[in-house]
């Protein structure tokens, strides 16, 4: 099994630029979740899915973040206009019915 | 809100020595899991712990689950330089659905 696939893996950016961060989970798994990694805020669950349906978009931390799982097999996170603070490695993670969590590499988004 | 605390948040043994990193939970957990990450790399699923008094053990590490389900450590048995990176624990509340992570202990190994 290939595991997590997140592209791209690296993004610079410019300020106010659309940023789109792409996610295949793990086939047959049914929960996928988007986290924002950053040494000051640590570990932060931005979203997740289940069954491709949004359970928990609490800690989408404004308007400018949305997400999306048109299948199964994939989900996007999109942050239009970007912004400096939204600087960040991004992961993916997704779920079998056991719970426990499988991450993707990550994205490590710059904005400048 | 719903959270749970993580110490210490940062150690530097000696390679030989042991290690212990603590978890606890304001309230009640479901159960817990225990992540690893290694620097520049992402967080990798150890174990879960799921009964009151679980221990369970993976070489030289040894996991535990508090009785009353609100505490877990990970202790590591004579710590070698692979086992540097940051460990999270990370609960799922009961009567919730979401898997809560602590703020992580990052180990550092000296050889």
């Amino acid at each position: 099994d290939a595991g997590v696939i997140q592209s791209p893996r690296h993004e610079v950016t410019e300020m106010g630029q659309e940023v789109t961060l792409r996610c295949k989970p793990i086939s047959g798994h049914n929960s996928l979740f988007w986290y924002r990694q950053t040494m000051m805020r640590g570990l932060e669950l931005l979203i997740y899915f289940n069954n491709n349906v949004p359970i928990d978009d609490s800690g989408m931390p404004e308007d400018r973040f949305s997400a999306k799982m048109p299948n199964a097999s994939f989900s996007t996170l999109k942050i239009q206009p970007s912004e400096p603070r939204d600087s960040a490695v991004y992961f993916c993670a997704s779920s079998p019915a056991t719970y426990e969590q499988y991450f993707g590499p990550g994205t490590r988004l710059t904005v400048t | 809100g719903q959270q749970v605390m993580q110490i210490p948040q940062y150690q530097h043994v000696q390679e030989g020595e042991d290690f212990t990193t603590y978890c606890n939970s304001s309230t009640t957990l479901s159960n817990i899991q225990w992540y690893k990450q290694r620097p520049g790399g992402h967080p990798v699923f150890l174990i879960q712990l799921v009964k009151s008094g679980e221990v369970k053990k993976q070489k030289r590490l040894t996991f535990q689950f508090g009785e009353a389900k609100k505490n877990s450590s990970l202790h590591i048995t004579a710590t070698q330089t692979t086992d540097v990176g940051t460990y999270f624990c990370a609960g799922i509340m009961e009567y919730g659905n979401k898997l809560v992570f602590g703020a992580g202990t990052i180990l550092r190994v000296k050889s």
